[in-house]
């Protein structure tokens, strides 16, 4: 059974772009979850979607968009780059929102 | 704000030792608990999840929960230097988003 596809892997931006990072869930999971994670701030949700519809939103600014489409698959974007934004952006999926929860292999952002 | 504290290390075992990892949640709703392990550089990976008090064991990990001193350890037989990674104790409320600690450092000394 594939597990959790994230794409890009690696990603270089310059500060102002935007980027979109995509994430393919396991099969038959509806929800998905996207996470921040740096070394100084540790694991910080950014939201989740469940069957289309984000459920669950973390305190990020408004610039952190995402979207879930009819198979699962999920999208991320950040418009406007900031230096900070520099992570590794991780995103999990799970059966339901309460079940066990599988993460990807990240996308790890570098912006410069 | 709801909060999940561990000691974030590094904690020392020699090989073949018992380590004990730990941690208190804040949320008294919280009903799932998970650990995670992270090697550098690399993704989360789910090893334990626990959902009622007691212990629940798989191979040489033992979770251990106890809601009422709303506290979760991991236990780990054995230990050998491939355990050596960041654990991360995670928690859920019903469908809330997972809340994670920020890790604790394990070194097993070969």
């Amino acid at each position: 059974k594939a597990g959790v596809t994230q794409t890009p892997r690696y990603l270089i931006k310059t500060r102002g772009q935007q980027v979109t990072l995509s994430c393919s869930p396991i099969s038959g999971h509806r929800s998905v979850s996207w996470y921040q994670q740096t070394p100084g701030q540790g694991l910080q949700f950014l939201f989740e979607y469940f069957s289309e519809t984000q459920r669950n939103k973390g305190n990020f600014p408004g610039r952190f968009s995402g979207r879930q489409f009819s198979n699962s698959r999920s999208e991320m974007n950040v418009s406007t780059l900031e230096l900070g934004d520099s992570a590794l952006y991780l995103c999990a999926s799970s059966l339901t929102g309460s079940a066990e929860a599988f993460f990807g292999q990240g996308t790890r952002l570098t912006v410069v | 704000q709801k909060e999940v504290e561990q000691n974030s290390g590094p904690l020392s075992v020699p090989e073949g030792a018992i380590a004990s990892l730990n941690c208190t949640y804040s949320d008294r709703g919280s009903q799932s608990f998970f650990w995670y392990r992270q090697y550098s550089g690399k993704s989360p990976e789910l090893i334990m999840s626990i959902y009622s008090n007691g212990d629940k064991e798989d191979g040489r990990f033992t979770a251990q929960l106890n809601k009422a001193s709303q506290y979760v350890s991991l236990l780990i037989r054995d230990s050998q230097p491939s355990d050596s990674a960041t654990y991360l104790c995670a928690v859920r409320e019903g469908r809330r988003a997972l809340t994670f600690g920020s890790g604790t450092r394990l070194q097993v000394q070969p």
